[in-house]
């Protein structure tokens, strides 16, 4: 059955440093997607980057990336040189051909980025 | 272009009330999804629709609740009568046909029953 599961509820981190916020994932499709979004406190969804399980490399956007390790089933979210705008929620996401077209959303991760 | 758009951004209302959300996707995208948001029970799928057709409304809590998509640019959730538990934000969100696409999500309507 599908699962995404983020074990961090909050997690804080010093301005300009770097943080990892931690997703597994459970499917038995051999083919799936993978979303991470951040929710700040104005409460929009933003899609920030994706990665594919066929993907050979790991997904880069700016400041995120994302750290896929297939066999382990996880998708950590990397984001570099946090800044004060970073603070927000974070949710990991996954999209396979068993769960159709429904996503479905890990419970997120709070952080918190200190001055 | 216009993302994905929703009316209105807040509502106020009595409990026993209809409530009528509204969403218009991006053009182009055959999917359209409905979440609902609470601190409780976090972002759940209420029901989904591709090309117009209701395909999962397994998330819908109850009777109250009805959604439609009468044409490619319009999709409504409609509440009644409304109860204070309701409150909560709505999500509407779009994506094209494949399993990769993105799935990009509106404002929101955040819902306030009293």
């Amino acid at each position: 059955a599908q699962k995404i599961t983020q074990t961090q509820p909050g997690m804080f981190v010093q301005e300009k440093e770097a943080v990892t916020l931690d997703c597994t994932y459970d499917t038995s499709d051999p083919s799936y997607g993978l979303f991470w979004y951040k929710q700040p406190s104005s409460g929009e969804m933003i899609f920030l980057i994706y990665q594919g399980s066929y993907d050979q490399q790991n997904a880069t956007e700016g400041r995120y990336s994302l750290n896929f390790q297939k066999a382990r089933k996880s998708a950590n979210l990397v984001i570099s040189a946090s800044q004060l705008g970073d603070s927000a929620m974070y949710f990991c996401a996954m999209r396979d051909y068993t769960g159709g077209f429904k996503t479905i959303f890990g419970a997120g991760t709070r952080l918190f980025v200190k001055a | 272009d216009a993302g994905v758009i929703q009316s209105p951004r807040h509502e106020v209302t009595e409990m026993g009330q209809e409530v009528t959300l509204r969403c218009k996707p991006i053009s182009g995208h055959d999917y359209l999804f409905w979440y609902r948001q609470t601190m409780m029970r976090g972002l759940e799928l209420l029901i989904y629709f591709n090309n117009n057709v209701p395909i999962d409304d397994s998330g819908m809590p109850e009777d109250r609740f009805s959604a439609k998509m009468p044409n490619a640019s319009f999709s409504t959730l409609k509440i009644q009568p409304s109860e204070p538990r309701d409150s909560a934000v709505y999500f509407c969100a779009s994506t094209q046909g494949l399993i990769t696409d993105t799935q990009y999500f509106g404002p929101g309507t955040r819902l306030t029953v009293l």
